[in-house]
């Protein structure tokens, strides 16, 4: 099956500094990735929405000058956390889905947990 | 909105157990339903789904049937394993902006004993 991964697995970081987590899908071309946040005990809640080569659209409540996402090439998508905050603390996952129908199924990577001091 | 119920765990079982996990939504239109897995240290991975009423997913031992007059999508199993423990998540599309989205439930961790 299709592989997404996410690096890093694991960032702690101090209040106010920027933290980029990647994701790639390995053996696919991605032209629509997602990018979700868990809160412990939570749902994964959609964030964003990217398209390579274009801007992200945002889910309503969601900072874009906060999380700012870029989708540079077919297999790669960053989300960059500005300027964190200890609220800013989750696990950030990622998904990929190739173009198609709508029905395509989403590729999900294994998280990045960030903790921000 | 749309959304997902799913029921709280963690679901603790001995192996070979029949597990259910009840799963209903809310939606306006008709959605496709999904189950998916999360086994320790990996991405979610889908594990059934079902696209109009009455279709019945299956994989893996597992099965769930869209119920549009209960509004549900319960997983079973008949006999668990070991290797079943996970967290399983419910979830539904919507399709918005031009892209076909998830909606998840809260997850239900499971956890099967030999």
């Amino acid at each position: 099956g299709a592989v997404v991964s996410q690096h890093p697995s694991w960032v702690i970081c101090k209040s106010g500094t920027s933290v980029k987590i990647e994701c790639r899908s390995l053996d696919f071309q991605a032209t629509t990735m997602f990018w979700y946040r868990q809160f412990p005990k939570q749902s994964l809640m959609l964030m964003a929405t990217s398209n390579e080569g274009s801007k992200a659209t945002y889910e309503q409540g969601v900072e874009k000058d906060k999380f700012l996402i870029n989708h540079a090439s077919l297999t790669l998508s960053t989300l960059t956390v500005t300027s964190a905050h200890p609220e800013d603390s989750s696990f950030y996952i990622c998904s990929a889905r190739t173009s198609g129908t709508i029905w395509e199924t989403q590729y999900f990577g294994p998280g990045t947990r960030l903790l921000v001091l | 909105g749309d959304s997902v119920t799913q029921m709280e765990g963690p679901v603790t079982l001995s192996e070979e157990a029949f597990l259910t996990i009840n799963c209903t939504y809310t939606a306006t239109g008709y959605p496709s339903l999904f189950w998916y897995v999360q086994y320790p240290g990996e991405g979610l991975q889908l594990l059934l789904k079902a696209t109009k009423a009455d279709d019945k997913g299956s994989n893996k031992g597992f099965e769930a049937t869209y119920r549009k007059e209960t509004t549900s999508f319960h997983l079973e199993k008949g006999s668990v394993q070991v290797s079943d423990s996970a967290v399983y998540f419910c979830a539904l599309t919507f399709f918005s902006g031009g892209y076909n989205k998830l909606i998840f439930g809260a997850g239900t961790r499971l956890a099967v004993h030999p």
